[in-house]
Parts: structure tokens; sequence; C-alpha cells
């Protein structure tokens, strides 16, 4: 049972747009929410994370959008580039080091 | 240059042979972790360990064994109870203590197939 839930599998977005990817949730106790990227073929790296205590945190062109109430979580991806097509994994854990991923998003960014 | 290495980065087992994966870290992390990457599955944890000489199983452990002998070095066997071992293969540490956000540093994996 995947206690994490994302959705698209896959997406394609052109050079320039915009790609959304979104994450939900069962568990109130989880508190840590990351997002790791993986290349084929390589191990995934974290991009971006954030705690329960805010409701955005933006780095660069990649942003975590957060709404505790729905348990839901999302990445947007801004002005996408080639270089951006890999697999993205959301994930959470609730203070005991384990992470429970979700099935990732396959994007791909067409110049 | 510190990281974590994984080898061998292919392997390729025969029916009925247990094979180890090799997992060291040179980051003095504390924890760390055996994930299995399947298409369209995700990462599932294995194993983890929060310290030398101890692990905990993971979500789906049956089939694997592990041991933590040295910080370093978190090896992990593929015993031929595991029915379906073929698979991406990933180690990861963090630094671990009390605090849970405690990010992951993944290897860059060992693909395992079996013949």
């Amino acid at each position: 049972q995947q206690q994490v839930k994302q959705s698209p599998q896959s997406l394609i977005v052109q050079k320039g747009g915009i790609s959304i990817i979104n994450c939900a949730y069962e568990n109130t106790a989880f508190d840590y929410f990351p997002w790791y990227q993986q290349f084929p073929g390589k191990g995934p790296a974290l991009l971006i994370a954030i705690r329960p205590d805010v409701s955005e945190k933006k780095e660069g062109r990649f942003t975590i959008s957060f709404n505790k109430s729905a348990k839901q979580f999302s990445l947007h991806i801004m002005d996408s580039q080639p270089g951006d097509s890999a697999t993205y994994f959301c994930a959470a854990s609730k203070n005991d080091y384990k992470l429970s991923f979700g099935a990732g998003t396959t994007v791909t960014v067409r110049a | 240059d510190g990281g974590i290495t994984q080898s061998p980065k292919y392997l390729f087992r025969k029916e009925g042979q247990n094979v180890t994966l090799s997992c060291e870290q040179n980051l003095n992390h504390d924890a760390m972790y055996w994930y299995r990457q399947d298409p369209g599955q995700g990462l599932r944890l294995i194993y983890y360990s929060q310290i030398v000489n101890d692990f905990q199983k993971g979500d789906i452990a049956e089939g694997y064994s592990v041991s933590r002998e040295k910080k370093e070095s978190f090896p992990l066997t593929v015993t031929s109870a595991q029915k379906n071992p073929t698979a991406f293969y990933l180690c990861a540490s963090s630094k671990g203590g009390s605090s849970s956000y405690n990010e992951q540093f993944f290897g860059p994996g060992t693909r395992l197939t079996v013949l």
C-alpha cells in the first residue's frame, strides 16, 4: 500500500513551459516532504524539500507548494528546460528515518 | 571527494545463487539504507541501519540480508529466497541523529539481472 500517491505518471512540456507534479498523502504524522530528481541509470538526488510549517518554498525555477489541510503537495518547474527531462519522485517521512516514495513522474521537455 | 560508491554497476546472477552488493560511504553518516527500484513503482525500502551493528527491516526485507560492521559499509546480500530479484538497487546514507529532516544521499546504483 503506497503511502504517497503521485500524479501524473508522465508529462510532456514545451521548453519554457511549466511542469506541475502532484502528490497526496494520508499519514498526518509526516513532517518532511522532499522531492528527488533522477536521470536514467543514476541515483536520485535531492532537489528541494519542505516542512509542514510553511506553505511554499522556492529554489530557482523549482517551487514546492504545500497544503496541509488537503494533505497535498506539488512541485512546479518554471521555464522548463531540456536538461530538466528526468524522473521526479516525491517522498514523505515522519521522524523515523524512513522515506515513503511516490511512484515517480517522468518529465520530458521538448525543445 | 566525498560520496557513496556502489559496486558492481551491473551484476548477473544465476537462479539459486546468493549475491552481495557493496555500498561504501565516506560522508561520516550514521544512517544507511537500501532501496529497490522497479519501473513504475518508485523506491521501496529493503533495510536500514541507524548505527553500527544495528539494522531494521524495511517494507520488503524478505529474501535479503544486510550487515553493518563498519560505519562506512552496508553490504546487501540478495539470497536465493528472493523470488524476483531483477531490479535496480540503490544505497543511500544520511547524517542520522534526532532530527527527522535527514537528507538522504544516494549512490549510483547496481543493476541486478537474474539469468
